[in-house]
């Protein structure tokens, strides 16, 4: 399981309220991702952190941040949910240098927004 | 733009019968090629990659640069190869880029 752990693995929470996703890695990789997953539409990178306070914006930022202060966190925050953010949430890491090389992902956390 | 294609959502087939699952990508330049697999109830993970040049659970995925694919192919598919597949790209140290995902269900 290369060492990831997300949390919550489930949330239900409604429309307005902020949430916080948070993912670990106990490997020490520099770079750590969030993708979200829906049906139809695969798998969409929302944001992207090469090092400690560095991050990027992916695909589908839109309604997301995140923060990197330690290298094993990657915080995925939804400010004020939506029901289009309902999905499943990927974190991942990459096991080479830099963004090339296999990923490697966590167990992925359901949101609900009601 | 960096774009990932897999054509078919659901793909259907019985078991024993050749499996081919299609994905086209439109990048610059050499992208570095990967299928994902997830089954049920388990974490996304590699299932292979075009440099490495393996055979995995018997898939093996063929790189044609003058067509852009790199489809996914098993000449007998099991029941236990039902999951979804990705198939996904990257370039020059940007992020790995997804398909839309393709469903295999082998039929026993």
């Amino acid at each position: 399981d290369a060492g990831i752990t997300q949390s919550p693995r489930h949330k239900v929470t409604e429309t307005g309220t902020p949430v916080t996703l948070r993912c670990h890695q106990t490997e020490n990789h520099r770079y750590m991702y969030w993708y979200r997953q829906d049906p139809g539409h695969g798998l969409r990178l929302i944001h992207y952190s090469y090092g400690v306070k560095d991050t990027d914006k992916g695909e589908v930022s839109d309604g997301y941040s995140v923060s990197r202060s330690k290298t094993e966190d990657f915080l995925l925050t939804l400010e004020s949910a939506t029901s289009s953010q309902t999905s499943v949430y990927f974190c991942a890491i990459t096991s080479g240098t830099g963004t090339m090389g296999e990923l490697f992902f966590g167990e992925g956390s359901r949101l609900t927004v009601l | 733009a960096q774009r990932v294609t897999q054509p078919e959502k659901l793909l259907s087939v019985f078991k024993g019968a050749p499996v081919e699952l299609k994905c086209n990508y439109s990048y610059s330049g050499s992208p570095e090629l990967f299928w994902y697999v997830q089954y049920s109830r388990q974490r996304l993970q590699l299932l292979l990659r075009h440099i490495s040049r393996e055979s995995i659970k018997g898939f093996t995925a063929d790189l044609n640069k003058g067509e852009t694919s790199f489809h996914l192919k098993k000449p007998f598919a099991q029941e236990e190869d039902s999951a979804m597949y990705y198939c996904a790209a990257n370039s020059g140290n940007t992020p790995l880029v997804f398909g839309k995902g393709t469903r295999l269900s082998v039929i026993a």
